[in-house]
């Protein structure tokens, strides 16, 4: 099935430095992905949408100068906290569909941020 | 009214019993309906996928769709502590792939042994 690799699957980041976090899709081209955030005990909350060879859309409420989304190829999309804050320590999760939309979203496994 | 809702639980059972998670939902252009499994500390790894009303099995595990209710349900026969876990319901609208799932909070179970 299709598989989505995301990396690191934690981090731990100084106050005011950036951290980037990678999701590759390994068997299908994702035209498409998304870009979660899930607190303890809570669902996810989607952050933005991100297409290949476009801009992201993010959603309300997401600084889209503090969370840099590129999409460069159908494999690859990228994350980027930038100047990280401890309010940013969270679960990141992404999630892409294969270019056919005939499967489920495929998950990555998560990233867990803490900024101290 | 929330777009989907879910019971958060937590929902505690006997091993070998019968559990039914459950969804509603309110917007009727929902066709794609799945079930998604989260351990502590991972990301959600996709159960069930079923488009439009009906059922689907896969070994222990029942997916059901009432279009006409707007209801969803998952059913997991003889449960395994190895089944403990968050499970989400998800749906999406027809599109090209660009649409984000709408998901329910996600229902704690735990199967005690």
């Amino acid at each position: 099935g299709a598989v989505v690799s995301q990396h690191p699957s934690r981090v731990i980041c100084k106050s005011g430095t950036s951290v980037k976090i990678e999701c590759r899709s390994l068997d299908f081209q994702a035209t498409t992905m998304f870009w979660y955030r899930q607190f303890p005990k809570k669902s996810l909350m989607l952050m933005a949408t991100s297409n290949e060879g476009s801009k992201a859309t993010y959603e309300q409420g997401v600084e889209k100068d503090k969370f840099l989304i590129n999409h460069a190829s159908l494999t690859l999309s990228t994350l980027t906290v930038t100047s990280a804050h401890p309010e940013d320590s969270s679960f990141y999760i992404c999630s892409a569909r294969d270019r056919q939309g005939e499967s489920g979203y495929t998950f990555g496994s998560g990233t867990r941020l803490t900024v101290v | 009214q929330k777009e989907v809702e879910q019971d958060p639980g937590p929902l505690s059972v006997p091993e070998g019993a019968i559990v039914s998670l459950n969804c509603t939902y309110s917007n009727s252009a929902f066709q794609y309906f799945m079930w998604y499994r989260q351990y502590s500390r991972k990301g959600p790894e996709l159960l069930m996928y079923t488009y439009s009303s009906g059922n689907k099995e896969d070994g222990r595990f029942t997916a059901q769709v009432d279009k006409s209710s707007k209801y969803i349900s998952l059913f997991i026969r003889d449960s395994q502590p190895s089944d403990s876990a968050t499970y989400l319901c998800a749906m999406s609208r027809p599109d090209s792939g660009n649409t984000p799932l709408v998901f329910g909070k996600g229902t704690r179970l735990s199967v005690i042994a």
